[in-house]
């Protein structure tokens, strides 16, 4: 079976632009969670999405944004690009939302901010 | 609110030897707790997941962790370092109720031949 993927895998953007990351969970479910991952720090929450809605926001700017669309895919949606948001984005996927139920990650996608 | 805290950035073993990864850990509920390994640009990889049930928890590769609830720990260990062990380890903790997931800053293991 095919685990969580994301596109694309590295990404060069200028200061002040737009990016939008996507990202297919495992098939069958529901639950999509997005983390950034600073260069030596572990990943941070941004946002968890659960049946097309909001579940869960970190503490992130407006600038970042997301959506869940109904085959379950998501996007994470960065304006105003700023250096400190060169990061490893990682995305992950649940069955159901709650506590118990393990998060599988995909590979993540390296931004890198100039 | 929860947090985790890794005792240690870095750890040198020899191959051959025990693993320790310290965490401990802060949470207002019922937490449940996670290790996680990451391999240089490779994704995060589930080792072992503690949810209320059995204290000693035992995960893929011969690692395990032991709940310890009067110390607030969470450590993570294996009998004996691989070389392919070598990689960075994250503590998690996840509050009953909720679903995201608070990393600790994380544990580079580093395994000599």
């Amino acid at each position: 079976d095919a685990g969580v993927t994301q596109s694309p895998t590295h990404l060069i953007k200028t200061r002040g632009q737009q990016v939008t990351l996507r990202c297919s969970p495992i098939s069958g479910h529901k639950s999509v969670s997005w983390y950034q991952q600073v260069l030596g720090q572990g990943p941070q929450f941004i946002f968890q999405y659960y049946e097309k809605e909001e579940r869960g926001r970190g503490n992130f700017p407006d600038r970042f944004s997301a959506r869940q669309f109904p085959n379950y895919s998501s996007e994470l949606n960065v304006n105003a690009l700023l250096l400190g948001d060169s990061a490893l984005y990682l995305c992950a996927s649940s069955l159901p939302f709650g506590t118990n139920y393990e998060q599988y990650f995909g590979p993540g996608t390296r931004l890198t901010v100039t | 609110a929860q947090s985790v805290t890794q005792l240690d950035s870095h750890v040198s073993v020899s191959e051959g030897t025990p693993v320790l990864l310290r965490c401990n850990y802060s949470s207002s509920y019922s937490p449940s707790l996670f290790w996680y390994v990451q391999h240089p640009n490779k994704g995060l990889q589930l080792l072992l997941k503690y949810t209320s049930a059995a204290t000693l928890v035992k995960g893929i590769n011969g690692f395990e962790a032991e709940f310890k609830k009067s110390e607030t720990s969470f450590h993570l260990t294996k009998p004996s370092a691989h070389m392919s062990d070598a990689a960075e380890y994250f503590c998690v903790v996840s509050e009953a109720g909720y679903s995201t997931l608070t990393f600790g800053k994380g544990t580079m293991l580093l395994v000599s031949p």
